[in-house]
């Protein structure tokens, strides 16, 4: 069983386009995440909302607006697509958003490539 | 969050153990520690956790420093599938938001 999905697995676009990645979560985890995996590796955290509520936004241009609809679903929505957007974007759970003991549930990854 | 130090890379043979150590001397009473690793290809997995004491669960070994200022993430056995980027975390307590802040990493290379 998936714990945390990603759609789609690979994302090839072009520039000014728009597009979105979708996330589901079946653990029940009421918080959820979006990290962004540069070319360098560098792995960074851009949003997290708790039960359908943003808590984190770390500074993402706002071209990039996660969504929401319910508990178990984050999706990511990407307008104006930037050559400087290619990179793996991972989706992520955890039961709860302030306990520092929580462990974290990551997707397999979407490798937007914009062109 | 504080920072942590690893070194960039390690190599281990299989079926032996893996010490990989991790600085982080500006720790504050209130920070966990936190190992995830990452295999090629896939996103971060957990796997471990610890504050003080040291920790053992079914994946690897947490050997925590008496002043806290570094610890180290022990595999008993390493195997071919444990070829990762290894990364070690520091988080606050409560009262912030669940983020993690990864850094750079320890690239463990498993040969036979």
């Amino acid at each position: 069983d998936t714990a945390v999905s990603q759609t789609p697995k690979y994302l090839v676009t072009q520039m000014g386009n728009d597009k979105s990645i979708k996330c589901e979560q079946n653990l029940g985890h009421d918080t959820m995440y979006w990290y962004k995996q540069d070319s360098k590796k560098f792995l960074k955290i851009m949003f997290s909302y708790n039960n359908k509520e943003l808590i984190i936004n770390e500074t993402v241009p706002n071209r990039f607006s996660p969504k929401s609809p319910d508990k178990a679903h984050l999706n990511l929505h990407i307008n104006s697509l930037e050559l400087g957007d290619s990179a793996v974007y991972f989706c992520a759970s955890s039961q709860d958003w302030g306990a520092s003991t929580d462990t974290q549930y990551f997707g397999p990854g979407t490798r937007l490539t914009v062109l | 969050d504080a920072k942590t130090t690893q070194p960039n890379s390690m190599e281990s043979n299989e079926e032996e153990p893996v010490h990989l150590p991790c600085n982080h001397s500006t720790i504050s009473g209130t920070d966990y520690i936190h190992w995830y690793r990452q295999l090629p290809s896939q996103g971060p997995e957990y796997v471990i956790h610890g504050l003080t004491s040291n920790v053992n669960n079914r994946m690897a070994s947490l050997a925590i420093a008496e002043d806290r200022k570094s610890s180290t993430l022990i595999l008993h056995r390493a195997t071919l599938r444990d070829a990762a980027v290894y990364y070690c975390i520091l988080r606050l307590i409560t009262g912030t938001a669940s983020k993690l802040t990864f850094g750079t990493g320890t690239r463990l290379q498993v040969t036979l």
